[in-house]
Order: structure tokens, then sequence, then C-alpha cells
């Protein structure tokens, strides 16, 4: 089907560790998204993409690296997960730049770090 | 900066009847657009409805509706005939153009209970 979709759905990881959480999507959307969810905040931006290989900071950039080395997947990595990025993840794309653009959304990735 | 403001932690509503949730926003810019999402359990994040800013006519989309104060700065959302089904999380996000990407701010949301 067609669509965005992350995995894994669910992880659990150690303070320390490397974790890489995966998007994709089937639309061939010029623009993908990372937000995370955390309760009282809604969803902050960490890192957006204009098109393959380009990237940007959003909000909440610190300890996450993203890459796009193909239009469809757009991955997250931790480098050395922390506590405080215990959250859910959504991945989102849209068509094109313009502001009047939708944004759809992946079902989010649950992160637990121990 | 940009802020999207839900005053509503929670909110019910009893089947059948109609719930106005509430979204307040602070914005310098003229042109913007506006979204309610849905997120029910299941964690997915569910477009309901959108409004251009330069439009001055309500943004509808079956039984829901949106009242748009552009001066106000207020974006609330209407549910008409409410449903088992509408019971989720509902965000207001706002959105404008930054030149490279078009980025969207969402308030802290607002949880809808649907009672029989």
């Amino acid at each position: 089907d067609a669509g965005i979709t992350q995995s894994p759905r669910y992880k659990i990881t150690e303070t320390g560790r490397q974790v890489t959480l995966m998007c994709h999507q089937t639309w061939s959307h010029s623009y993908m998204f990372w937000y995370r969810q955390d309760l009282g905040h809604g969803l902050r931006l960490i890192y957006y993409s204009a098109a393959a290989d380009i990237t940007d900071k959003g909000e909440v950039p610190d300890g996450y690296v993203v890459s796009r080395s193909k239009t469809e997947n757009f991955p997250l990595t931790l480098e050395s997960a922390t506590r405080s990025q215990t959250s859910v993840y959504f991945c989102a794309s849209s068509d094109r730049f313009t502001y009047q653009e939708t944004q759809y959304f992946g079902p989010g990735t649950r992160l637990l770090v121990l | 900066a940009q802020t999207v403001t839900q005053s509503q932690p929670e909110m019910s509503v009893q089947e059948a009847e109609t719930v106005t949730l509430s979204c307040t926003y602070d914005t310098s810019e003229s042109d913007y657009y506006l979204f309610w999402y849905k997120q029910p359990p299941s964690r997915q994040m569910i477009l309901v409805i959108r409004q251009e800013a330069y439009k001055q006519q309500n943004a509808t989309e079956n039984r829901f509706s949106v009242n748009f104060q552009k001066a106000a700065k207020s974006f609330s959302l209407k549910i008409s005939d409410s449903q088992l089904g509408d019971a989720a999380m509902y965000f207001c996000a706002y959105r404008i153009d930054t030149g490279t990407a078009s980025k969207l701010t969402f308030g802290t949301g607002t949880r809808l209970q649907v009672t029989l």
C-alpha cells in the first residue's frame, strides 16, 4: 500500500546506545519531517528535509542526526541515546514546499530509553 | 516565535451532541494555514480540516467545521452529531512559509471524550 511507514513501531534501548528510526514514503514527496511528541508539548519539529541530500534543523535537533540519500527514506539517528529522548517519534511528508501543502504523518515510533 | 494555544486539556461530549474545541495562535504573518489534526489511540495523526488565512469563509468537512476569527487569532473546531469514533486527542496546528520549508507548529492538544 502506498503511504508513509515507520519502523520499528516500538523500541527499547539503553542510555548511550545508537538508535536509528526509519521512515519510508511511497508518494515521492519532496519534503519529509521528523517530530517528537511529549506530554505537555504537542509535537515539536526535530529535523526536516527539502529533498535528497538537503536537510535542516527544526526546533529540537540536539542529539539527533538525519540523512536523506534517497527521496523516499528519511532515517533519524540518536547517536548516543539519553533518557530525555524517550518519546513518540512521528515522520511526516508533504509534496511541495509551499505552506499550503498538507503534511501526512506516519504511525509513529514509541522509543523508551532506559 | 509563533505559538499555538489550546486552553482545554480535556473535553467531554455526549453522543449526537455538538462540541467546540478552542485554539488561539500568535503570529505576525499575514499568510498562513491552520489545521486540526486528530490522534486516536492508534497514535496516527489524521488531518481533520484545514483553513487558509486569506479566506474569510470558514472551512467545513462533513460534521467538522471551523470558526476562524483572523483578527482575534482564533481557530475553533466544531464537531456536530458527535460519534464514539470522534474520541481522540485533537491538535491545532499553524503553518507558515519560511522560504525553504513550511513548518508546522502544534498546540498541546485537547483530549475529547464521547459518552453515551
